[in-house]
């Protein structure tokens, strides 16, 4: 079985700030890693992947994730963020071998203020 | 090439009631997986169609079932709706196991 914790459920930010929401996960198998975001009343759209190779990953929307084995991380990070980057992110695994069934944390709600 | 489309948006059921949600997935998608994301929560897996087979579910009663016709459409039925039941229901499709999910909008069903 497989479980995300998303160490921080609210961060506020100033805007041109940078961010960095974290994440760790809990799994017996290899797994690939996700980074999904939600703004308010829609559905997740994916921000990056790591599947395999290089273990820093680029996004889209200038987000960025390490990818850190040994410490079973996957934070995300944006150097500078914007008012339109509110909105509540979900870190989220999927076993290599056990065909698509994400597994996500309980999400973290970045706010970026003025 | 249009993306996963859900309908209803929004419903509003009775407790005890039965109640069918829609997807559509993704032109080239064989693949649909069902989620339930309680208000505050992260989605659970509900399950997985492939070529209109289950081929895997989450922990979730049996009265949540599903369906996947040969368009690769899906429907999720749930009966004897609880109050917890009450959710944002999304579906996911994707090409194969092992590419990206596709997510659509969610259906928001309230239990009353």
């Amino acid at each position: 079985a497989q479980s995300v914790t998303q160490l921080d459920s609210q961060v506020p930010v100033f805007e041109e700030a940078p961010v960095e929401l974290r994440c760790n996960y809990s799994s017996s198998v290899s797994v690939y890693l996700f980074w999904y975001v939600q703004y308010p009343n829609q559905g997740l759209q994916l921000l990056l992947k790591y599947l395999s190779g290089s273990t820093l990953v680029k996004g889209i929307n200038g987000f960025e994730a390490e990818f850190n084995k040994s410490q079973t991380s996957f934070h995300l990070r944006k150097p500078s963020v914007h008012i339109s980057d509110t909105a509540e992110y979900f870190c989220a695994v999927n076993p290599e071998t056990s065909g698509s069934r994400l597994t996500f944390g309980e999400g973290t709600q970045l706010t970026v203020n003025p | 090439e249009t993306g996963v489309t859900q309908s209803p948006t929004h419903l509003i059921k009775t407790r005890g009631q039965q109640v069918t949600l829609r997807c559509s997935s993704q032109s080239g998608h064989n693949t649909v997986s069902w989620y339930q994301q309680a208000l505050g929560q992260g989605p659970q897996f509900i399950f997985q169609y492939y070529r209109e087979e289950e081929n895997g579910r989450g922990n979730f009663p049996p009265r949540f079932s599903g369906l996947q016709f040969p368009n690769y459409s899906s429907e999720l039925n749930v009966n004897a709706l609880e109050l917890d039941d009450s959710a944002l229901y999304l579906c996911a499709s994707r090409r194969d196991s092992h590419t990206e999910a596709f997510f659509g909008q969610g259906t928001r069903l309230t239990v009353v």
